[in-house]
């Protein structure tokens, strides 16, 4: 079964309001969990490294006051959009994994597509 | 820097036909490398990685990837393909020496696989 669990999966939202993805850990403790950002069919692109209990880190070009993370506990870290507009209509994707993982893979969850109208 | 690159961004391939999805990584030490597979609409699905050890790996779903240190590759075979492998498929590095569970990975920008029957 799923190990990192994201919600909402679709999300629609007006131009200018606010949106919080959920990412959780469901069997296990995520010290970090990364936030992704895909485009219609195109890759990947890490958006910034949350981890719990500090702020997180964010990759250039990405406005952190735009995309606020917050990893308050070991098995949750949100995304909020804030002030959102059409061009933050994307595909966000989390990722978790655990210290004391061993080879265990990162954790991706199912994703979540936000249209903003 | 790290980076991926998949030279076939489409491919088309007969049902029961062999596959080869092409992989080529830039690192400047030993990498962790993952192959994930997306359906439209969803998260990734680990299908195989590799850290260090056989550099021919096995993987669900049939999937196997071999590492070749001298070319920088690690490129993702299936020996006869079906219908339901449909879909895009992303070749990842992560920084070795990381806390392994919690790398930051790097996204090639995907191969999509058609199949005709």
């Amino acid at each position: 079964g799923a190990v990192v669990s994201q919600h909402p999966s679709r999300v629609i939202c007006k131009s200018g309001t606010s949106v919080k993805i959920e990412c959780r850990s469901l069997d296990f403790q995520a010290t970090t969990m990364f936030w992704y950002r895909q485009f219609p069919k195109q890759s990947l692109m890490l958006m910034a490294t949350s981890n719990e209990g500090s702020k997180a880190t964010y990759e250039q070009g990405v406005e952190k006051d735009k995309f606020l993370i917050n990893h308050a506990s070991l098995t949750l870290s949100t995304l909020t959009v804030t002030s959102a507009h059409p061009e933050d209509s994307s595909f966000y994707i989390c990722s978790a994994g655990g210290q004391g993982e061993g080879n265990s893979p990162l954790h991706f969850g199912n994703g979540t597509r936000l249209t903003v109208t | 820097a790290q980076s991926v690159t998949q030279p076939d961004i489409h491919i088309t391939v007969s049902e029961g036909a062999s596959l080869e999805l092409r992989c080529n990584y830039s690192y400047g030490a030993t990498p962790y490398l993952f192959w994930y597979v997306q359906s439209p609409g969803q998260g990734l699905q680990l299908l195989l990685k590799y850290f260090s050890g056989d550099t021919l790996v096995q993987g669900i779903k049939g999937f196997e990837a071999e590492f070749k240190r001298s070319q920088s590759s690690f490129n993702l075979r299936k020996p006869s393909v079906h219908w339901s492998d449909a879909a895009e498929y992303f070749c990842a590095v992560g920084a070795y020496g990381s806390n392994f569970g919690n790398e930051k990975l790097t996204f090639g920008t995907g191969t999509r696989l058609t199949i005709i029957p």
